[in-house]
């Protein structure tokens, strides 16, 4: 079972100023099955990115993923007011593993 | 529109059973695999187990592995979750979700989640 690790646990950044989450696969990721999701309190996880790159359909291209093989990232151009929240990376493979969260929070 | 929702959670003691259902609408149930994922309270997301489309292929988080089974009956659209053995680390809530289609996807659509709580 792929074990994934996010850093940091906390970014406090302001609006408009850029966002690099991280996310380490303890195996290599095959197929570039790495997803990432955004949840805010008290609602469902929404998709953000799928195959490390791909934006899911309605996401603002201020979101974007890269990565390959056992090391990925969440870039976030320049954060709009509703982006602060916990972003989680997940393997989509055959087990469907999340890793720990990164909260976006206010600076 | 798509739709999930979850039943059937509740407070259990430790050590026994609780049945949980997801009744799905607004898309063909059969042609996408499911899963069920866990959050406990203040908590991140645990992916539970997840189910082919025909139910055949299934697979398990190492956590639950022997003490929970997944299953699904499309003819009424309805996921499960049977838990047994239940154990304090179990409480969350617990939602299910749907792949994109095809192999290998990630979840499109998620239920609001049926809360379980193991405590004596």
């Amino acid at each position: 079972e792929i074990v994934l690790t996010q850093s940091p646990g906390t970014l406090s950044l302001s609006p408009g100023e850029r966002a690099t989450l991280s996310c380490w696969a303890s195996q290599s990721v095959t197929g570039g099955y790495l997803a990432w999701y955004q949840q805010k309190p008290g609602q469902a996880p929404r998709l953000l990115i799928y195959g490390a790159s791909t934006r899911a359909t309605g996401i603002p291209d201020r979101f974007s993923g890269s990565g390959s093989g056992t090391d990925f990232t969440l870039t976030i151009t320049r954060l709009e007011p509703e982006d602060f929240a916990v972003y989680y990376c997940q393997h989509h493979g055959i087990s469907r593993t999340f890793g720990q969260g990164t909260k976006v929070e206010i600076k | 529109e798509v739709q999930l929702l979850e039943s059937g959670g509740d407070l259990v003691q430790p050590g026994g059973s609780l049945r949980l259902s997801c009744a799905a609408s607004g898309f063909t149930f059969s042609n996408y695999a499911m899963s069920w994922v866990r959050q406990a309270p203040g908590k991140g997301l645990e992916w539970v187990s997840l189910i082919g489309g025909g139910g055949d292929d299934t697979y398990y988080a190492d956590s639950v592995k022997g003490r929970f089974t997944i299953s699904r009956d499309n003819s009424k659209n309805t996921l499960h979750l049977q838990m047994d053995s239940l154990r304090a680390e179990d409480t969350a809530v617990y939602s299910c979700a749907r792949d994109m289609r095809g192999y290998d996807q990630p979840f499109d659509y998620w239920g609001r989640g049926t809360l379980v709580t193991v405590s004596s």
